[in-house]
């Protein structure tokens, strides 16, 4: 059955550490992965996007690498605050010509000063 | 650039009603995908609008509906409302047609209790 695996429903970091979260799928082939941050009440906000073909990508404090062959990506965020505690999503894209992302369940990241 | 909105943001109604929501996407945004999120399910997708036509659909009972207007508006139908209907109902636009990949801006969300 195809699956979206997202690390633990939360993660506990001190303030000034790197937070690593971690996404697998199962029986997808996506084109491209997405993550996404989201806050109570709010609807997510669009963090970085990576191409199948593509290690890493990097964006200020953050880093999203992708396995194909594995199936993961991981998602890093250095020199973590307590304003980026919030809640993590991975989507898959399976890039057949239309918008929509399959999505994990979330990773909770709290960032304790 | 105004973000993407959402009314109404809550709404109650009972068993066997039915509800209309709306979505306004970022000008210029031909792509309106909808998206329901319950904490036990996560993000669902429930269909994709690109032009007026519906591209995709998730995998919901035919109560869920939607069309997209001449202006990229969209609304979302449920009718014969039940229990397990209540959600958060996120829209999200989207610059062009999903073909490269790109990144999906998501409003508010519309808050629907069934009671």
């Amino acid at each position: 059955s195809q699956k979206i695996e997202q690390n633990s429903e939360a993660l506990n970091i001190q303030e000034g550490k790197t937070a690593t979260l971690t996404c697998n799928y199962t029986n997808y082939s996506p084109a491209y992965l997405q993550w996404y941050r989201q806050d109570p009440g709010r609807g997510p906000v669009f963090l970085l996007l990576i191409r199948e073909n593509e290690k890493e990508k990097r964006k200020e404090r953050l880093k999203v690498t992708f396995d194909t062959t594995l199936k993961q990506s991981l998602f890093h965020i250095t020199a973590s605050q307590p304003a980026d505690s919030a809640t993590y999503l991975c989507a898959l894209d399976l890039g057949r010509g239309y918008n929509k992302l399959i999505f994990g369940a979330g990773t909770r990241l709290a960032v304790h000063p | 650039k105004a973000g993407v909105t959402q009314t109404p943001r809550y709404l109650i109604k009972t068993r066997g009603q039915q509800v209309t929501l709306s979505c306004s996407p970022i000008s210029g945004h031909r792509s309106v995908s909808w998206y329901q999120q319950t904490p036990g399910q996560g993000l669902q997708f429930l269909f994709e609008y690109f032009s007026e036509t519906q591209r995709n659909k998730g995998n919901f009972p035919g109560r869920f509906s939607g069309r997209q207007f001449s202006n990229s508006r969209s609304e979302m139908n449920v009718s014969t409302l039940e229990l397990g209907d209540s959600a958060l109902y996120l829209c999200a636009s989207s610059s062009n047609s999903g073909t490269k990949g790109n990144e999906q801006f998501f409003g508010p969300g519309t808050r629907l209790t069934v009671l």
